[in-house]
């Protein structure tokens, strides 16, 4: 089954700064994705990506940003962190036949 | 608009006794369905799966119906032991139409076994 780290566990970063979420999958698979999950809302897509260089937006891109230049990693940006971005990020890789593998997530807080 | 509801954001439930987690889907394209269970800090790991072809999967504890006709599914799980306390979530895909690997999750259901 493939594997799927996330580099970071908890993060916390200041109002504004630039925020790079890294995910890294090992078994060559083109569809990858990221979510987020919070308290009554349950996991939202923020973005997805079939391939190197291509992505689509989910369902709450705003504020964010996405970056595969190469298969194995897919990496979230958050532009200038705020605040309402303090979640529970996931990123995720489709696992055979059907549905997701999941990263361990990263906690992220903004102050 | 939510497509995939989990109308429960919590249940208890003794040790040993049944569990059962509920789902709806408004989206009629959604031919499979999956549960996810998720521990604190971690990522959630896949429980179980049904295909609407289909409207009963089995998997040791874990039993998931499909109601096609109602958009309803739930997850069975006998019996309950304090390990199964966690959040679940229900999730479907359209794999007809062309996106089989987007999920649509709905807002999980906390589930505690108490002993």
């Amino acid at each position: 089954d493939v594997k799927v780290t996330q580099s970071s566990r908890y993060l916390v970063k200041r109002t504004g700064e630039k925020v790079f979420l890294e995910c890294v999958q090992d078994m060559d698979h083109e569809n990858m994705f990221w979510y987020r999950q919070d308290p009554g809302l349950g996991l939202r897509l923020i973005y997805f990506s079939y391939d190197v260089k291509m992505k689509e937006k989910g369902d709450i891109p705003e504020g964010y940003s996405v970056s595969r230049e190469k298969k194995e990693r897919f990496s979230l940006i958050l532009e200038s962190a705020s605040t309402n971005q303090t979640s529970m990020y996931l990123c995720a890789v489709v696992r055979r036949p059907y549905g997701y593998t999941f990263g361990s997530g990263t906690r992220l807080t903004v102050v | 608009d939510q497509q995939v509801k989990q109308n429960s954001p919590s249940l208890s439930v003794q040790e040993g006794r049944i569990s059962i987690l509920n789902c709806d889907y408004t989206n009629s394209m959604f031919d499979y369905f999956l549960w996810y269970k998720k521990y604190p800090a971690e990522g959630p790991t896949f429980l179980i799966s049904i295909s609407s072809i289909k409207d009963k999967n089995e998997d040791g504890r874990f039993t998931v119906f499909l109601n096609k006709s109602a958009k309803h599914l739930s997850l069975h799980i006998v019996p309950s032991q304090p390990g199964d306390s966690a959040v679940y979530f229900c999730a479907a895909s359209a794999r007809g139409t062309g996106t089989a690997s987007k999920l649509t999750f709905g807002t999980g259901t906390r589930l505690q076994v108490t002993l």
